[in-house]
């Protein structure tokens, strides 16, 4: 099993344009979450999905952001447009069952200039 | 409503001597405890859990973790302590009814040679 799968690892990009972060969850895995980690504020869970439905996007910080998961196996976290404070580090995580063990992805590195 | 803390930023510790990293919770009903870490640039990893049953829980790398309910803790432990095992560690306890884990703040392993 390759795990979950996020792409790109990292992401250098100016004030003012979109960025789109994918993730590829564990097949079979039906829970889908998205992290973002920062010095500052730690672990924040944005959003996560059950069944490829968003459950509670209450940790989604503002309009600017959106997440879709079109099928059981991708996911999208886009940011537009996208501004300094959004760099940090995001990760998509994946589980089985629910209160289940979570699976991280290896995390995208977000620069925004 | 359910929250986890770590009381300490930092750990110390020779190689060899044992280690505990300390974790305590507040929930509603029977909680489901975790620990995971995370080794520098890369995702975080499961370590345990705690369900239900033995309240000394094994887990990888020789990490155990004992669940305490009068003291609503749930310490992560190790007799012998290596180098390697230098990390930052995250204790999570479940939300009742839904997949959300809630994270501490991370505790930072550092263990001397």
């Amino acid at each position: 099993d390759a795990g979950v799968i996020q792409s790109p690892r990292h992401e250098v990009t100016e004030m003012g344009q979109e960025v789109t972060l994918r993730c590829k969850p564990i097949s079979g895995h039906n829970s889908l979450f998205w992290y973002r980690q920062t010095m500052m504020r730690g672990l924040e869970l944005l959003i996560y999905f059950n069944n490829n439905v968003p459950i509670d996007d209450s940790g989604m910080p503002e309009d600017r952001f959106s997440a879709k998961m079109p099928n059981a196996s991708f996911s999208t976290l886009k940011i537009q447009p996208s501004e300094p404070r959004d760099s940090a580090v995001y990760f998509c995580a994946s589980s089985f069952q629910p209160g289940g063990e979570q699976f991280f992805g290896p995390g995208t590195r977000l620069t925004v200039l | 409503a359910q929250s986890v803390a770590q009381p300490e930023d930092q750990v110390n510790v020779a190689e060899g001597n044992p280690l505990t990293v300390k974790c305590t919770y507040s929930v509603s009903g029977n909680p489901y405890l975790f620990w995971y870490v995370q080794y520098p640039n890369r995702g975080l990893q499961f370590l345990l859990k705690y369900i239900t049953g033995d309240n000394l829980v094994k887990g990888s790398y020789g990490f155990e973790a004992e669940f305490n309910k009068s003291q609503t803790s749930f310490h992560l432990k190790k007799p012998s302590a290596l180098v390697s095992d230098s990390a930052l560690y995250f204790c999570a306890v479940s939300v009742i009814n839904t997949d959300k884990l809630i994270f501490g703040t991370g505790t930072r392993l550092q263990v001397f040679p």
